[in-house]
């Protein structure tokens, strides 16, 4: 069955950088995009972004241009989101999900991953 | 960017009633929409795309519609397991936009 199971949580200084992974079994991970949403504690859902892991194209929100980038490593069937100069209101839990076609828009999820930006 | 306002932000209700959520979105989308339920510390969970595709395994009492500017998910008859947060996805202009989400609780 599709599973993606993301890296455990982490804790960051401001200005640091974090990378999040995603690793996907039971499909082929070329075959269909991935995500990344965020939400903030108490907050709604924030799309950050997606790569299509068959070719490598992105495409990221204005407002994380420039500080997000995102790949995925085919050998081992994982998506990576790395987030640079971080800031406290980055802190939020991460999730990536597969999907982005209008059938397959983001069918599945990961469990999530919290990063906490906090000196 | 496309704003996607959802209303109410919550409702409480009664098991068995009829509960309808509105998606408006501030230019037309066609039918580029998706609906997810996200329970308390839980993953969301898609059930609706397409504006108005059920997905696989989610009971029928769910149901989407809407196309261009507005949208609902209408759950006909809501059960104990609904109360949850319900939020709306437009993915037809970058950047993606979620709406705001609504909570529903217990009356």
């Amino acid at each position: 069955q599709v599973q993606l199971v993301q890296s455990g949580a982490e804790m960051k200084m401001p200005g640091a950088s974090v990378r999040v992974s995603c690793k996907a079994s039971g499909y082929t991970l070329t075959n269909y995009g991935i995500s990344w949403v965020r939400q903030a504690p108490g907050q709604g859902l924030e799309w950050t972004g997606w790569i299509d892991p068959f070719n490598g194209n992105t495409m990221y929100p204005p407002k994380l241009q420039g500080r997000v980038t995102m790949t995925t490593d085919t050998s081992t069937s994982t998506a990576y989101l790395e987030l640079r100069s971080l800031r406290s209101d980055d802190t939020a839990v991460y999730y990536c999900a597969r999907g982005l076609g209008t059938t397959t828009m983001l069918e599945y999820w990961g469990q999530g991953t919290l990063v906490t930006v906090s000196s | 960017d496309i704003q996607m306002t959802q209303s109410p932000s919550a409702i409480s209700a009664s098991i068995g009633d009829r509960v309808t959520i509105t998606c408006r979105a501030s230019q037309g989308i066609t039918n580029s929409l998706v609906w997810f339920q996200q329970k308390p510390g839980k993953v969301p969970k898609r059930l609706v795309f397409a504006a108005s595709s059920l997905q696989s395994g989610v009971p029928s009492r769910f149901s989407g519609s809407g196309s261009g500017t507005e949208f609902t998910l209408t759950i006909s008859s809501l059960q104990p397991e609904d109360f949850a947060t319900y939020h709306c996805l437009q993915h037809h202009s970058y950047p993606w936009t979620f709406g705001q989400g609504t909570k529903v609780e217990i009356k």
